[in-house]
């Protein structure tokens, strides 16, 4: 079983819509959490932290939950600048070397 | 904010060539550094960690004699891809961590990556 598994879509979504992706998470003791964003042939930017709480930046919502392992991510309003991979990241615990666990990545693809 | 610079971008050469990637901080200093792997449609993969003044630990199946790390300055970590082959090709990125210490909630910060193709 991968550590990070997330389904790689593609979403194909209208201009303000509402979308979700899941993404799920092997190892119980992982720590710290975190969505990306890529675009084509880019590097991963960091889209948001992912607090135990549920925490919101703008149109994007991310969820957390420890019990059944799995981080969410909420789009609201999606615009086409919103195209591109999004990256579900988990930490594991290691000492004192932070080591970052990427999912495959969910390509969404907004249109007009 | 910080600042990771990853040289060259694109990299085209020929088999059995040895091709070096540099990765620096450019307003922080970065005990250290990660090299990552991504193929086309497939996750980043962490391939070496990268210590300054120390030798880089290697993942699992990641080969340290193909792979040489160096991290000489607290700002620069250098991978040189020896007698690369077609399947070599790849995407590389580099990260730094901003400070040393437990606090998994930095976030690492990356390079532009590096686009490497052999031919």
């Amino acid at each position: 079983r991968k550590e990070v598994e997330q389904d790689p879509g593609p979403f194909n979504v209208p201009e303000g819509a509402t979308v979700a992706f899941n993404c799920t998470y092997s190892n119980s003791a992982s720590q710290s959490f975190f969505w990306y964003r890529q675009d084509c042939r880019k590097e991963p930017k960091l889209l948001m932290s992912v607090y135990s709480s549920g925490n919101e930046d703008g149109r994007f919502t991310a969820q957390l939950n420890r019990a059944s392992q799995y981080i969410s991510l909420l789009i609201r309003d999606s615009k086409l600048s919103d195209s591109a991979t999004y990256l579900c990241v988990v930490i594991l615990p290691h000492s004192d070397t932070d080591k970052l666990i990427f999912g495959t990545g969910t390509r969404l693809q907004v249109f007009p | 904010g910080a600042v990771v610079s990853q040289h060259p971008s694109r990299v085209i050469c020929k088999s059995g060539t040895s091709v070096k990637i540099e990765c620096r901080s450019l307003d922080f200093q970065a005990t250290t550094m990660f090299w990552y792997r991504q193929f086309p449609k497939q996750s980043l993969m962490l391939m070496a960690t990268s210590n300054e003044g120390s030798k880089a630990t290697y993942e699992q199946g990641v080969e340290k004699d193909k792979f040489l790390i160096n991290h000489a300055s607290l700002t620069l970590s250098t991978l040189t891809v020896t007698s690369a082959h077609p399947e070599d090709s790849s995407f590389y990125i580099c990260s730094a961590r901003k400070r040393p210490g437990l606090y998994s909630n930095q976030p690492q910060h990356f390079g532009d990556g590096t686009r490497l193709s052999i031919l």
